[in-house]
């Protein structure tokens, strides 16, 4: 059964660093999202992504935030410079199409800003 | 922002019994619902969706029923099993222009526990 993956499964990076968090979505879904769950708090959506830009994002994701398809399966999260605040579980999603908005979720990578 | 609410953060049932779940949206624009279920130190699985044109979605032993008058849906999982303790949540998303991917707003999740 096809699956998001989502790479790293934990990530520990010192405040003020760079993380890019990768995921690969399944193959054929045209559109993709990372939210986030700080612990203890909801899951919230960070950004959705079709036809290579940006369709829309939260008040969430500032300017220290980007994604990237580079190439035809990656999708990735950077965050430029990590606050003690951005440590949370950040899942990847991925839907086929948009009326039927079914999002497939990945595992999560949990990042911890130290 | 609670535009989706799951009010109970904690249910415990029976194995066998029915579990019930409810959630809460104020948002008019939300046609579309989902359930998901997540286990610790995964991401979430989908379960079971309806369309705002639908009242009553079935899927063998889930079933999820939306009542858009008082905006409320509930799940309904027919027999509970050990196998079904996990943390659920309601979600929903909005009509976009043609094109736009459909963000989901969810709950905070409920803790079901279904015991043997």
């Amino acid at each position: 059964e096809p699956e998001v993956t989502q790479t790293p499964s934990h990530q520990v990076t010192q405040m003020g660093q760079e993380v890019i968090l990768r995921c690969v979505p399944i193959s054929n879904h045209l559109y993709f999202y990372w939210y986030r769950q700080i612990l203890g708090q909801k899951v919230e959506f960070l950004v959705s992504f079709y036809n290579n830009e940006i369709s829309e994002k939260s008040e969430i994701f500032d300017d220290q935030f980007s994604v990237e398809r580079p190439d035809g399966s990656n999708f990735t999260l950077k965050i430029r410079s990590t606050k003690l605040e951005d440590s949370a579980m950040y899942f990847c999603a991925s839907s086929e199409g948009q009326v039927k908005n079914i999002q497939y979720f990945g595992a999560g990578t949990r990042l911890s800003v130290l | 922002d609670q535009q989706v609410k799951q009010n109970s953060p904690s249910l415990s049932v029976q194995e066998g019994r029915i579990s019930i779940l409810n959630c809460d949206y104020t948002n008019s624009m939300f046609d579309y619902f989902l359930w998901y279920k997540k286990y610790p130190a995964e991401g979430p699985t989908f379960l079971i969706s309806i369309s705002s044109i639908k009242d009553k979605n079935e899927d063998g032993r889930f079933t999820v029923f939306l009542n858009k008058s008082a905006k409320h849906l509930s799940l309904h999982i027919v027999p509970s099993q050990p196998g079904d303790s996990a943390v659920y949540f309601c979600a929903a998303s909005a009509v976009r222009s043609s094109g736009s991917a459909r963000q989901l707003t969810f709950g905070s999740g409920t803790q079901l526990t279904v015991l043997p």
